[in-house]
């Protein structure tokens, strides 16, 4: 079993939709839980970042934690053609980074 | 502030040679890991490097090496290339601030052996 799981996709959405990304984790002591975002060709870019159980906003984009599920998802609000990319969810066990192998999202225009 | 700095860029190496990479964090962070992406693999951590210690290893074979320096610096070394080695190589630097411990990337040096 994979330390982080993502929905493999790829995941279309039309322009306005909301996308919803989903990553399950398998260590119950992971402490903190990241949303990155990377276009091809470049780099991850931290664009989210949970704590605690429950929601954190930030502009469009929506980070949901579910310890006692061992659940992360990230929704993206008004998706815009700019979102197309891949998201790598990513989690710390105290020890260590893990990271999915990624959700490709394209949005439509 | 600066971010994330990695030289160089690109690299063209031949099987057999051996390649070293150069990664300074962002100002204050301790703490330097390194990744390797394959589109097949995504990516997997090499290595973790916090004032000057290895603090973690991932599972790569001996070949791969680093180390840090007193500045935060660090640098990585693959000897021996091979074939599969091409990918891209990704440093992040943290704060290690439990239990933030947000990593960011620099941009990468992508490593093509032939």
């Amino acid at each position: 079993q994979k330390e982080v799981e993502q929905n493999s996709g790829p995941l279309s959405v039309p322009e306005g939709a909301i996308a919803s990304l989903n990553c399950t984790y398998s260590d119950r002591g992971s402490q903190s839980f990241f949303w990155y975002r990377q276009y091809s060709g470049k780099s991850p870019e931290l664009i989210m970042s949970i704590y605690s159980n429950g929601d954190k906003e930030d502009g469009r984009f929506t980070a949901q934690l579910n310890k006692a599920s061992q659940y992360v998802s990230l929704l993206i609000r008004d998706s815009q053609p700019s979102d197309s990319a891949t998201y790598l969810c990513a989690v710390n066990t105290g020890n260590q980074f893990y990271f999915g192998t990624g959700t490709s999202l394209t949005v439509i225009p | 502030k600066a971010g994330v700095t990695q030289t160089p860029r690109y690299l063209i190496k031949t099987r057999g040679q051996q390649v070293t990479l150069s990664c300074s964090p962002i100002s204050g962070h301790r703490s330097v890991s390194w990744y390797q992406q394959t589109p097949g693999q995504g990516l997997q951590f090499l290595f973790e490097y916090f004032s000057e210690t290895q603090r973690n290893k991932g599972n790569f074979p001996g070949r791969f090496s680093g180390r840090q320096f007193s500045n935060s610096r660090s640098e990585m070394n693959v000897s021996t290339l091979e074939l599969g080695d091409s990918a891209l190589y990704l440093c992040a630097s943290s704060l290690v601030q439990t239990p933030s411990y947000e990593q960011y990337f620099g941009p990468g040096t992508r490593l093509t052996v032939t």
